[in-house]
């Protein structure tokens, strides 16, 4: 167990609907990245957050939105889905803004 | 963003075999993980190594930073060690990047 958290585990949609994932980190880490796990394009890292600012920005879609909180914890936020957005989402968590990262159990979406 | 290419790309071994997995970077990391994703999906952690040697059991694991390479060795391959294994980094920009992995089976 990482000590990162990410509910749900699994969510199943439809084409054109808006779903959120949100992911609590390990205790003390202050900085938070979401990535993409797909079987096409490999594991693509989205975004990251430094305790509560965007840190770094990847091969993230404009329908795509993300946030941190004051208590740290980040939502993504995937509009508009469609079937390619279908994939496994994880949350990963490090102590600073360039550490070694700790991975969640991830969330597979299934978009219909 | 920098490139990460691993080898080989499969991997088919019998238990009790010794293996080793390659990770290049196009180029200078700041901060080299290996990770293995077990079949349920999970992303392990192996090792954190921006340089030198590291040693966890049968695992080990070296980073040529100048040279820009790492080096993953599987000694007595077990059954549970079938997954795929990924390497990653970021460079100068940040981004972190994941190679497309080295996917190994071990057979008893």
């Amino acid at each position: 167990d990482s000590g990162v958290t990410q509910t749900p585990k699994h969510l199943i949609t439809a084409t054109g609907q808006r779903v959120t994932l949100r992911c609590s980190p390990r205790s003390g880490d202050l900085s938070v990245y979401w990535y993409q796990q797909s079987l096409d394009q490999g594991l693509q890292f989205l975004i990251q957050y430094y305790n509560g600012e965007e840190r770094a920005k990847g091969n993230i879609l404009e329908r795509f939105s993300a946030q941190q909180f004051p208590d740290l914890h980040s939502e993504l936020n995937l509009s508009s889905l469609e079937l390619g957005d279908s994939a496994l989402y994880f949350c990963a968590s490090s102590v600073g803004q360039v550490n070694e990262q700790f991975f969640g159990p991830g969330t597979r979406l299934t978009v219909l | 963003g920098i490139q990460v290419e691993q080898s080989p790309p499969d991997l088919i071994l019998q238990e009790g075999a010794n293996s080793t997995l390659r990770c290049n970077f196009s180029d200078s990391v700041n901060n080299l993980q290996w990770f293995h994703q077990n079949p349920w999906g999970q992303l392990i952690n192996l090792f954190y190594i921006p340089s030198g040697t590291k040693q966890n059991g049968r695992l080990s694991a070296t980073t040529v930073a100048t040279e820009r390479y790492s080096l993953l060795y599987i000694s007595s391959s077990q059954t549970t060690d079938s997954g795929v294994y990924f390497c990653a980094g970021s460079g100068g920009s940040y981004i972190p990047t994941f190679g497309r992995g080295t996917s190994l089976i071990v057979h008893p």
